[in-house]
């Protein structure tokens, strides 16, 4: 079954600092990866996927990588902003059974304080 | 592109009350779409998947006489939580494969907070 795992559960750093989130998962037969953005009491927004042909995605001042083989992802926002806070999840699609049905990790909680 | 909509965004309802919760695509046909419970620090547990026309498949654990689901139309998915008690008390959100999209790409509503007193 797969597990997905984010660390650290919260983050709080000032202003202009870069940093990076980690999500790990247990099994490597995934279809794609997903970081999303959830604001207090809000839904998901989708920031980067990437296939798991691909090893990182670029936006802006995030860029995610992925590592398949080792199970692990990194989200990294560059010079953070207050409005950067916010919880970020991970999520992994499964390469059977349905790539939709997304995993998700229990997400990082960011503070960027001004 | 790529809306979906849920309301109500927060519903309050006593105990054995049934509470509907309605998703829509609002710019696309929506094929599928998701219903995820997510309670407090907690990750987003898919519920079931429906499929328009067609019975939902629900995850295990989750009760389909409890958690009705409904997927009438290409732009339309609704959740009935039937005689609702304290404990479905959570933040529930649904989310949609859109055609033409590459596959694994899912667009989340705002999701609908529930409370039962």
């Amino acid at each position: 079954k797969q597990e997905v795992t984010q660390i650290p559960a919260a983050l709080s750093v000032p202003e202009g600092e870069n940093l990076v989130l980690n999500c790990s998962f247990t099994d490597s037969a995934i279809y794609n990866l997903q970081w999303f953005r959830q604001d207090p009491g809000k839904g998901l927004t989708s920031l980067l996927l990437i296939q798991s042909s691909q090893r990182e995605q670029t936006s802006g001042r995030l860029n995610a990588s992925l590592d398949k083989s080792s199970g692990r992802s990194t989200l990294y926002i560059a010079a953070s902003q207050p409005g950067d806070s916010a919880t970020y999840l991970c999520a992994v699609a499964p390469l059977q059974g349905g790539s939709e049905k997304l995993v998700f990790g229990k997400g990082t909680k960011l503070t960027v304080n001004p | 592109g790529a809306v979906v909509s849920q309301h109500p965004s927060r519903v309050i309802c006593k105990s054995g009350t049934s509470v509907k919760i309605e998703c829509r695509s609002l710019d696309f046909q929506a094929t599928t779409m998701f219903w995820y419970r997510q309670f407090p620090k907690q990750s987003l547990m898919l519920m079931a998947t429906s499929n328009e026309g067609s019975k939902a498949t629900y995850e295990q654990g989750v009760e389909k006489d409890k958690f009705l689901i409904n997927h009438a139309s290409l732009t339309l998915s609704t959740l009935t939580v039937t005689s609702a008690h304290p404990e479905d008390s959570s933040f529930y959100i649904c989310s949609a494969t859109a055609s033409g999209r590459p596959r694994g790409e899912l667009f989340f509503g705002e999701g609908s907070r529930l409370t039962v007193l």
